[in-house]
């Protein structure tokens, strides 16, 4: 079974910039999220969609960062513009729904440097 | 407690040491606590999730415990390799399939 796919792994960008990350989950996983990690921190989650329908982005920073989950499927999350506290490591992670003592399964993340 | 707290942040031993470390959650409300192990510039990884007081799991040389009544979770990895070295991440599973996840430990494993 393949895993979660994320690209870009690395990017690095100047502040006021705009960047765009793009997650492909595990096939038939209806449940994706978005997650910040920045260093020291644990991962914070900032959007849970469910197919394609957003079911928590209450930690989200709408001013700046926006994302969609077209069909269901793939996804993608942008910062615009970007600011030097966005510099964190991005992960994705996707779930199936109904399976009691659920796992999250992630991808390897983009980390990205705002200078 | 209102969030995951892990401790210790870091930790250094040496090849063969067993150690341990510590999830404490909310006790209220309780559905799911995840343990993940995540190498550096690999994906996290799941270890266990645990879904019952008294729950105890095991993988390989690595087990973990849960009193769900007070709150915390031990890790324990018997006999460290230097391919332990990771940061362990200990998670709160909410009812809408949400983690809250802790700082993690960061376990270094020298030769």
């Amino acid at each position: 079974e393949a895993g979660v796919a994320q690209s870009p792994r690395y990017k690095i960008i100047e502040k006021r910039q705009s960047v765009a990350f793009w997650c492909n989950p595990i096939s038939g996983h209806a449940t994706l999220y978005w997650y910040q990690q920045i260093l020291g921190q644990g991962p914070k989650l900032l959007i849970q969609f469910q197919n394609n329908g957003v079911v928590d982005d209450s930690q989200l920073p709408k001013d700046r960062f926006s994302a969609e989950r077209l069909k269901g499927v793939d996804s993608t999350l942008k910062i615009q513009p970007a600011k030097l506290e966005d510099s964190a490591v991005y992960l994705c992670a996707s779930t199936s729904t109904g399976r009691t003592g659920y796992e999250q399964y992630f991808g390897p993340g983009t980390r990205l440097t705002v200078t | 407690i209102l969030n995951v707290e892990q401790s210790p942040q870091s930790l250094h031993v040496q090849e063969g040491d067993s150690t341990n470390f510590t999830c404490s959650f909310p006790s209220s409300n309780f559905y799911a606590l995840h343990w993940y192990r995540w190498e550096t510039a690999k994906s996290p990884e799941a270890l266990f999730v645990m879904t019952l007081n008294g729950d105890e799991k095991k993988k390989g040389r690595i087990s973990a415990t849960l009193n769900t009544k007070e709150g915390y979770s031990y890790l324990y990895i018997k006999g460290s390799q230097p391919e332990d070295s990771a940061t362990y991440l200990c998670a709160n599973g909410g009812s809408n399939y949400k983690l809250t996840f802790g700082k993690g430990t960061l376990l270094t494993v020298n030769p």
